[in-house]
């Protein structure tokens, strides 16, 4: 109950498409949802969040798409990019001083 | 947002030996996570640390094969005992701001 299912594991997107990344929970408690970006050698840095109580957050080219009924949640890269060749990892946490949950990533490769 | 100086930045240690992994952020902290992530895979949370009090580990880790230190409110370090080719990761230490995770750039650990 506490997991948080990500998929794909690995994703090759050709430049200027859109890369789609889904992750999946089943604890309601739930209220906050980052997703992570970490290149080679560098620690993962929040890229965006969203909480549960709106269906869509967009910060530029990123976006979160958040289906409550559904325990849902999912990143879209738009116009991607070859910069964007990352990990990504979705995650979950439920208050504050709650441990946060992470997937278990996808390596997102953009062809140039 | 917090800057978090980590190192080594990798290190290559003979078997049965120890290394301390340094962690040091540019503001005062309550809570200093310490996380590992195995090759290509999610980051698992090894302990919390607090100012003042024992650190809390987390299942699957022991404070004698991973002693941590927090002698003050921007300072911290792991300890990583008795080491074997299984604790070849990525050491990772972490702080929250407002629920969003700040992390270092990761010490590079292999173990021959």
């Amino acid at each position: 109950q506490q997991q948080v299912k990500q998929s794909p594991q690995s994703l090759i997107v050709q430049k200027g498409g859109i890369s789609i990344i889904n992750c999946a929970y089943e604890n309601t408690a739930f209220d906050y949802f980052p997703w992570y970006q970490q290149f080679p050698g560098k620690g993962p840095a929040l890229l965006i969040a969203i909480r549960p109580d709106v269906s869509e957050k967009k910060e530029g080219r990123f976006t979160i798409s958040f289906n409550k009924s559904a325990k849902q949640f999912s990143l879209h890269i738009m116009d991607s990019q070859p910069g964007d060749s990352a990990t990504y990892f979705c995650a979950a946490s439920m208050n504050r001083d709650d441990k946060i949950i992470f997937g278990k990533g996808t390596r997102l490769h953009i062809l140039p | 947002s917090a800057v978090i100086s980590q190192k080594p930045s990798r290190d290559i240690c003979q078997r049965g030996t120890s290394l301390t992994i340094q962690c040091q952020v540019d503001s005062q902290v309550t809570m200093m996570f310490w996380y590992r992530q195995q090759p290509g895979q999610s980051l698992t949370l090894i302990a919390t640390a607090n100012q003042g009090s024992e650190a809390t580990y987390e299942s699957g880790f022991v404070i004698d094969k991973f002693p941590i230190s927090r002698p003050n409110l921007t300072f911290s370090t792991l300890t990583v005992s008795n080491m074997s080719p299984e604790d070849s990761s990525i050491y990772l230490c972490s702080v929250e701001q407002g629920r969003k995770l700040f992390f270092g750039s990761g010490t590079q650990l292999s173990v021959l």
